[in-house]
């Protein structure tokens, strides 16, 4: 499969705990996206790198929250002090810049549970 | 800010009928718009786009800059089609994209 990978696809953590989420993009895709999805709502956009820079967070990423994604490959989302509302589901997309919102490709996304 | 309205967070038809997937948007620049599906268990994929005016997998959507809507519509609807259909617009310098809350289409046998 050559598509957008997310590891890992289920995550249990206890709340305060701190956990760490990886996506590799398609490898020739220079834009990346997290998104976070709670039930019943559509995708929300988290942040946004092109190559190893972040261009744009949204205001939904709290300080608690970092991503990275060094030499312009893979990324990591990191949520410190996990709490309830942290759960939900986390989408990474990648695409090519020039070909648009519709060159997205999505991940299968990872699942976190704060108990 | 833009934001984009799903009505109908379940819709069931018959095999057969006629499918309107409805989906609002507010924004104050020039949209772009795209229709997003999940079925079950996979992941979520592009299925059109206002731009390219296409249909696929029989389904078509235009964009009414008047009444801001960009309805999905299918002129008969296959079990195949069920699923979770997203409505999206996209802006801003990363072309991130704003979601509805998504209808849940289930079609009848």
């Amino acid at each position: 499969d050559t598509g957008v990978s997310q590891d890992p696809r289920h995550k249990i953590t206890k709340r305060g705990q701190n956990v760490t989420f990886r996506c590799d993009p398609i490898s020739e895709h220079n834009r990346l996206y997290w998104y976070r999805q709670t039930l019943g709502q559509g995708p929300e956009f988290l942040t946004y790198f092109q190559n190893e820079a972040q261009l744009e967070k949204s205001r939904l990423l709290s300080d608690r929250f970092s991503a990275e994604r060094p030499k312009g490959s893979f990324s990591t989302l990191e949520i410190q002090r996990t709490e309830q509302g942290d759960s939900a589901m986390y989408l990474c997309a990648s695409s090519f810049r020039g070909v648009g919102a519709d060159g997205y490709t999505f991940g299968s996304g990872t699942r976190l549970t704060v108990v | 800010a833009q934001r984009v309205t799903q009505p109908e967070k379940l819709l069931s038809v018959f095999k057969g009928a006629p499918v309107e997937l409805k989906c609002n948007y507010s924004y104050s620049g020039s949209p772009e718009l795209f229709w997003y599906v999940q079925y079950s268990r996979q992941r979520l994929q592009l299925l059109l786009r206002h731009i390219s005016r296409e249909s696929i997998k029989g389904f078509t959507a235009d964009l009414n800059k008047g009444e801001t809507s960009f309805h999905l519509k299918k002129p008969f609807a296959q079990e195949e089609d069920s699923a979770m259909y997203y409505c999206a617009l996209s802006s801003g310098s990363a072309r991130q994209l704003t979601f509805g809350s998504g209808t849940q289409l289930t079609v009848l046998p």
